[in-house]
């Protein structure tokens, strides 16, 4: 991916709602797409990835993410959120030199 | 331990002070990079080193600079630190080639200049 864009920046929800967050990258060859996660105060973590094959990878914490490739997108899914899930979110791709090119991230709150 | 280990994890330092963070890691991986987190601006990359003698401006390079004494370790300086430098600084590392299969994040260091 030569650039990754995240149009929401702010999300707020209730618990149990279902949580939905825009990514879409530019075309860079093979795409190669990421999911972090950064709860309050901590680093980065990988949420999930994808590489090839089924488009719609599971990661860790009930989170998902579905690639499709005709809307160069890679949405962010969880069925139903927690307080727990309060985070930062940030959607990479794989850009020129094997390295990883992040969108802006998306700041979810979640009431409780 | 953690893989990518950073320090100070927090710092307050004056304007015109030289300051620096530094980064270690165990993951025996050849890259590693930094980047400073402000909110709303996302990640942005300052300088990466593919190895130690293989070091490279990011985006937003000015007012500061780097040094890779060995694999495992890779310093960020502010030469003269100003006030919009305050900033979440990230330290982070990945396999040569094997850079697509993600990130190793060290737990940031937070800088206030003031």
């Amino acid at each position: 991916a030569q650039s990754v864009s995240q149009h929401n920046h702010h999300v707020i929800l209730s618990e149990a709602a279902s949580l939905e967050l825009g990514c879409n990258y530019s075309y860079g060859g093979t795409v190669n797409l990421f999911w972090y996660v950064q709860y309050p105060g901590q680093h980065l973590q990988l949420l999930l990835k994808y590489f090839s094959g089924d488009p719609l990878v599971k990661g860790i914490k009930g989170f998902e993410a579905e690639f499709i490739k005709s809307k160069f997108s890679f949405n962010l899914r969880k069925p139903s959120v927690q307080w727990s899930d309060t985070a930062e979110y940030f959607c990479a791709g794989r850009g020129a030199g094997n390295m990883l090119t992040f969108g802006g991230g998306t700041r979810l709150m979640v009431k409780p | 331990d953690a893989d990518v280990t950073q320090t100070p994890r927090n710092r307050i330092t004056k304007t015109g002070k030289r300051i620096m963070l530094e980064c270690s890691q165990t993951k025996g991986h050849d890259r590693m990079y930094w980047y400073r987190q402000d909110p709303g601006l996302g990640l942005r990359l300052i300088y990466y080193s593919f190895d130690v003698k293989d070091i490279n401006k990011g985006e937003i390079s000015d007012g500061y600079s780097v040094s890779r004494q060995a694999q495992a370790k890779f310093s960020l300086s502010l030469e003269s630190a100003i006030p919009n430098q305050t900033a979440l600084y990230f330290c982070a590392t990945s396999d040569a080639g094997q850079g697509a299969r993600g990130y190793t994040f060290g737990s940031g260091t937070r800088l206030t200049v003031v």
